[in-house]
């Protein structure tokens, strides 16, 4: 049974750390997207690749977030400095034609 | 200060009649459509997807009509179940694989 795969799946962390999100994509998937998730703002892009090129990354915070696809198996997103209004579900996504298939979020709390 | 949670529309269906959800979206050169579900702590899922190229497309117990006129999606559910609970969102595939999603409605089943 194909899914996305998301790590870690829960996170509390202290303002000003880094914090790193995993993801490793359906096998055979081009497209990789990065949604946030709050209550606020419902599901916002954040960023997404195609054939492991950044297409669009104008949704994230370029100051503290960082997104990248080392490989076709691996996704990660990243925050440095972490801050409490970074506090979200960090959601990862994977497709090859049009639909996209999600992982099971990444809950983050920054304290 | 006091953060205001987003407030979801609802739409509450009793158990075994029909829902009808609705979205607008933006983007007039959107080309393809989808509907996800989302259940408490846990990702979107698919349910079904129209390319607009198409005023109607049917699954099981789902039915998606497109009204590019007016910029309108919706999502029927025959025989609605306590299974149905969830938020459910629209999406819509825009230039170049970048897809987008809605605010979402919260169903709720009324026994």
């Amino acid at each position: 049974d194909a899914r996305v795969t998301q790590t870690p799946r829960h996170k509390v962390t202290e303002m000003g750390q880094e914090v790193t999100m995993r993801c490793q994509p359906i096998l055979g998937h081009n497209t990789v997207f990065w949604y946030r998730q709050t209550m606020m703002q419902g599901l916002e892009l954040l960023a997404y690749f195609r054939n492991r090129a950044p297409l669009d990354d104008s949704g994230m915070p370029k100051d503290r977030f960082s997104a990248e696809m080392p490989d076709a198996t691996l996704a990660t997103l990243k925050i440095q400095p972490s801050e409490p209004r970074d506090s979200a579900v960090y959601f990862c996504a994977s497709g090859s034609r049009n639909t996209i298939y999600f992982g099971e979020g990444s809950w983050l709390t920054v304290v | 200060g006091e953060s205001v949670g987003l407030h979801l529309p609802t739409l509450s269906v009793q158990e075994g009649d029909n829902s009808i959800i609705n979205c607008a979206y933006s983007n007039s050169a959107s080309d393809y459509f989808i509907w996800y579900k989302q259940e408490s702590g846990k990702g979107p899922q698919f349910i079904i997807d129209i390319r607009s190229n198409m005023d109607k497309r049917q699954g099981q117990r789902v039915t998606v009509l497109l009204n590019k006129t007016v910029k309108h999606l919706s999502l029927q559910i025959a025989a609605t179940q306590p299974g149905d609970s969830a938020v459910y969102f629209c999406a819509e595939n825009m230039m170049d694989d970048k897809i987008i999603f809605g605010k979402g409605t919260r169903l709720h089943i009324l026994p």
